[in-house]
């Protein structure tokens, strides 16, 4: 498989559950990046890693915990979460820009659509 | 803090029409702009990357332009087609690992 990889594509869920969403980057990139998409509003920066580190963390709750592993994989581990939180939520990844060439192109997955009941 | 809006929020043109979406930005201060593309319910695909040093980047009826001092980007989509509907997103990188989003352009384009 080639690009950014999310599963699962839904996902629904109570709101005392506890599940992961998982992406996979098979693009050689060393940042990856959570974002939320909720209707009619902009997408949402929540957290982003780079070289395996925490580098952002958008002051998003506690409920949401991300994992990086490694520099391929990022995983999103959700508990206790509210009806608020459904909404689109994509991964995506590029290249650690360094100050002298600039930023590089972000590519993003398909997506996971998590409904909360 | 960086605002990125998109003009006009939707657009409904006949096949075959060239048309020119807007992005406009507050901090001219950017390391770069990209456009993407998204169908409903997808993720999004990229279409072009205007790095900060650029005014322009073409691919096939594709084309953005980028004038940073006047905190504007246009994407130009030339003899318009049906399977060009979607939603038109431009993020700024502003920042370290900061990519800034507009609420995008919705387009639809007519047989």
């Amino acid at each position: 498989e080639t690009g950014v990889t999310q599963t699962p594509r839904h996902l629904v869920m109570g709101m005392t559950n506890k599940k992961s969403l998982k992406c996979e980057q098979h693009l050689g990139h060393n940042a990856m990046y959570w974002y939320k998409q909720s209707a009619k509003k902009p997408l949402e920066l929540m957290f982003v890693y780079s070289l395996e580190e925490r580098v952002e963390n958008n002051s998003v709750p506690s409920r949401f915990s991300p994992e990086c592993p490694n520099s391929s994989h990022l995983f999103l581990h959700l508990h206790t979460l509210q009806p608020e939180d459904s909404a689109l939520y994509l991964c995506a990844s590029s290249q650690v820009w360094d100050t002298l060439h600039g930023a590089t192109e972000a590519f993003f997955g398909q997506g996971t659509r998590l409904t909360v009941v | 803090k960086q605002e990125v809006t998109q003009i006009p929020a939707a657009l409904s043109v006949p096949e075959g029409e060239n048309l020119v979406l807007n992005c406009s930005f507050t901090d001219s201060a950017i390391y770069n702009l990209q456009w993407f593309r998204q169908d409903p319910g997808k993720g999004l695909t990229s279409l072009l990357l205007i790095q900060s040093s650029q005014r322009e980047q073409t691919s096939g009826r594709l084309n953005a332009s980028l004038d940073k001092s006047s905190g504007r980007s246009t994407l130009y989509i030339a003899a318009s087609q049906p399977g060009d509907s979607a939603t038109y997103l431009c993020a700024v990188v502003s920042g370290t690992y900061k990519y800034i989003f507009g609420t995008g352009t919705r387009l639809k384009v007519l047989a």
